[in-house]
This record gives structure tokens, C-alpha cells and sequence, in this order.
């Protein structure tokens, strides 16, 4: 059982250039989310999903976009990254809105 | 902003030592999450507390949620090098995304 599954781990970006962070779950979660993590700044809400094709924003959802075509992926996509998205970037689901997250191992992203 | 302050921020302590660690917020909430995060991970789920006044043990770590719901706290007997991570709590505002805290970094040397 594979649970969440993100890809790239690791990605270096120059500035201006836009990438998608692929996130997978195999649980047959509703409710998928992605979260930043910065030093001291615990785990950020960036986008939302409570089902295929509603997705909703969190705190810090601002040059970021996401979609739900499907139960199974929410990809996260860098419209043109900024050295402040340089982060630490988690995919979670979750069977209910504020159940237990499952999260993926993180995709590191520097942006030069 | 945070609605959810972590304390204290970094730990470092000698094996054998007890430690606590503090969640607050001027916010009630439904339930509260702890989390253990390894280094090159996701976190994981190691409780979650719903009833104000609530305390829930595993093995050597102990959490309590306050009686208003408004804070928690996670105390570890006996710290051992694999208690090393960093500790996050969650809140959980009826029908809302949870919100997390800054996170405690922890290091139990040997």
C-alpha cells in the first residue's frame, strides 16, 4: 500500500520558470491539501481539495494553483516560482476535513 | 498568524531526561492532533485528543488536552535517542482544514 506518493523529491528552479508537483494517493481519500514548511513555521495550508473538482484556498495559496480531475491526484503547479517559494512542499489526504493526514515525503524545491 | 504557539521551540536534553511540551491558543478546538516528524519525511499521527481534559498515554509519552480546549501538552518520560524528531500539533476547527503549529524541534543525545 503505497498511501501518498509526491514526485519530484527534489527540484531546483531559476526564477520566472513554473513547474507541477505531483502528488497520488491510493486510499480513496475525499480530502487531499498541500502544505509548505519553513523553519519555525510549522506546516502551511497552500490549496485544498473535498473532492474531484472543488478545490478551495488555504492561508498562503498566492502563486500556486491546483486542480481535482480525479479522487487519486492534486497536482500543485508553480506559475512562475519566486526564491520565496523556496520550501519544503507536503502533500496530505485525509478521510474526513479535519481527520488524520497521511502525508507523502516531500518534495524539496529551491528556487534560485 | 498563528492561531497555535508551540513552546518550546528547540530541546536538546540527555537521554534519561523527562521533557514537556506546550501547544496554546486563544482558540477552542474541536479536537487536537500531535504529529512526529522524521528528518526526510512526511509527519506521522501519534494521537489525537477531543474531550476537554482529556490525557491519552503512549508507552512513554503522555498528552493532555486542556479543559477548555484551548491547549495541550505532550510530556515524554524518559527520553531516548529515537524520541529525536520534530513534534507538531494540529487543531481541528469543526469543518475546517487543520491548523498546525511551528513545531518543537527535539534531540535526545546519548
Amino acid at each position: 500500500n503505497a498511501g501518498v506518493t509526491q514526485t519530484p523529491k527534489f527540484q531546483v528552479l531559476k526564477t520566472g520558470q513554473s513547474m507541477t508537483l505531483q502528488c497520488a494517493q491510493d486510499m480513496n481519500h475525499e480530502y487531499m491539501s498541500w502544505y509548505r514548511q519553513d523553519p519555525g513555521m510549522g506546516l502551511r495550508l497552500i490549496h485544498y481539495s473535498v473532492g474531484a473538482g472543488i478545490t478551495d484556498q488555504g492561508e498562503v495559496p498566492n502563486g500556486y494553483n491546483v486542480s481535482r480531475s480525479t479522487t487519486e491526484d492534486f497536482p500543485l503547479r508553480l506559475l512562475s516560482a519566486a526564491p520565496s517559494q523556496t520550501s519544503v512542499y507536503f502533500c496530505a489526504s485525509s478521510y474526513s476535513i479535519g481527520g488524520e493526514l497521511f502525508f507523502g515525503e516531500g518534495s524539496r524545491l529551491t528556487v534560485l | 498568524t498563528q492561531l497555535l504557539e508551540q513552546s518550546p521551540q528547540f530541546l536538546s536534553i540527555q537521554e534519561g531526561e523527562n521533557l514537556t511540551v506546550y501547544c496554546n491558543s486563544s482558540s477552542v478546538f474541536s479536537s487536537l492532533q500531535w504529529y512526529r516528524q522524521e528528518p526526510g519525511e512526511g509527519p506521522v499521527l501519534l494521537v489525537t485528543v477531543v474531550t476537554g481534559g482529556e490525557v491519552k498515554k503512549l508507552k512513554r509519552l503522555t498528552f493532555q488536552f486542556g479543559d477548555a480546549r484551548k491547549d495541550s501538552s505532550l510530556h515524554i518520560t524518559a527520553a531516548q535517542p529515537g524520541d529525536t524528531g520534530l513534534y507538531l500539533c494540529a487543531g481541528d476547527n469543526a469543518g475546517n482544514m487543520l491548523t498546525f503549529g511551528g513545531g518543537t524541534r527535539l534531540m535526545v543525545k546519548p
